[in-house]
């Protein structure tokens, strides 16, 4: 059974620090993985997509690796802003999406 | 470009009342169609899934169940609340069949049951 775990659950951090936020999963069959972003209250909005074929995607201050081998992937947030305060989800995909619980970031000015 | 609609946004329900949630999709054709719930604390957990009109999978045994009576049309429903079905419903659609293309989702109902 495909389970993914988010580490860590938690992150507070100040304006323009690098972040990391990780995401673990129990069974590398997977078709590919999705980062989500979701604001309280709010349904997800899609930020990344990697194939099981690619390494890595990137979009705007955002950067996505998949290592499926190992079973992990990270998402990085480059020079964090106040508005990227939200929890962040990953997913991965065999017949269906699992996710895992998230990463409820904050950034404060 | 593809919309997403969900209704209603919150809801507050009687223990025993039913349910009714609709999601509608626009400016796509033959998406599939998912309804997700995702509890205080917990993650996501899919519910039901539809690649077609009258086509529904259940993932979760429960006393919900959905139907898909137009392409672009996914509904929730259930005849008598529980308590544990408070939580936070999510409509997502894919274009795509048997892999699981990118999801995209609605806006989300949150219901209370009291």
């Amino acid at each position: 059974k495909q389970e993914v775990t988010q580490i860590p659950a938690a992150l507070s951090v100040p304006e323009g620090e690098n972040l990391v936020l990780n995401c673990s999963f129990t069974d590398s069959a997977i078709y590919n993985l999705q980062w989500f972003r979701q604001d309280p209250g709010k349904g997800l909005t899609s930020l990344l997509l990697i194939q099981s074929s690619q390494r890595e995607q990137t979009s705007g201050r955002l950067n996505a690796s998949l290592d499926k081998s190992s079973g992990r992937s990270t998402l990085y947030i480059a020079a964090s802003q106040p508005g990227d305060s939200a929890t962040y989800l990953c997913a991965v995909s065999t017949d269906k999406l699992i996710f895992g619980t998230g990463t409820r970031l904050q950034v404060f000015p | 470009s593809q919309t997403i609609h969900q209704w209603p946004a919150t809801l507050v329900q009687p223990v025993g009342s039913p349910l009714s949630l609709e999601c509608t999709v626009e400016g796509t054709s033959n998406p599939n169609l998912y309804w997700y719930r995702q509890a205080a604390g917990r993650g996501l957990q899919l519910l039901f899934y539809s690649v077609g009109i009258g086509q529904i999978s259940s993932e979760v045994p429960q006393n919900l169940s959905a139907s898909r009576p137009q392409d672009r049309q996914f509904i929730l429903s259930s005849k008598k609340l529980l308590l544990s079905d408070s939580g936070f419903y999510l409509c997502a659609w894919s274009i795509g069949s048997g892999i699981v293309y990118e999801q995209y989702f609605g806006p989300g109902t949150r219901l209370t049951v009291t």
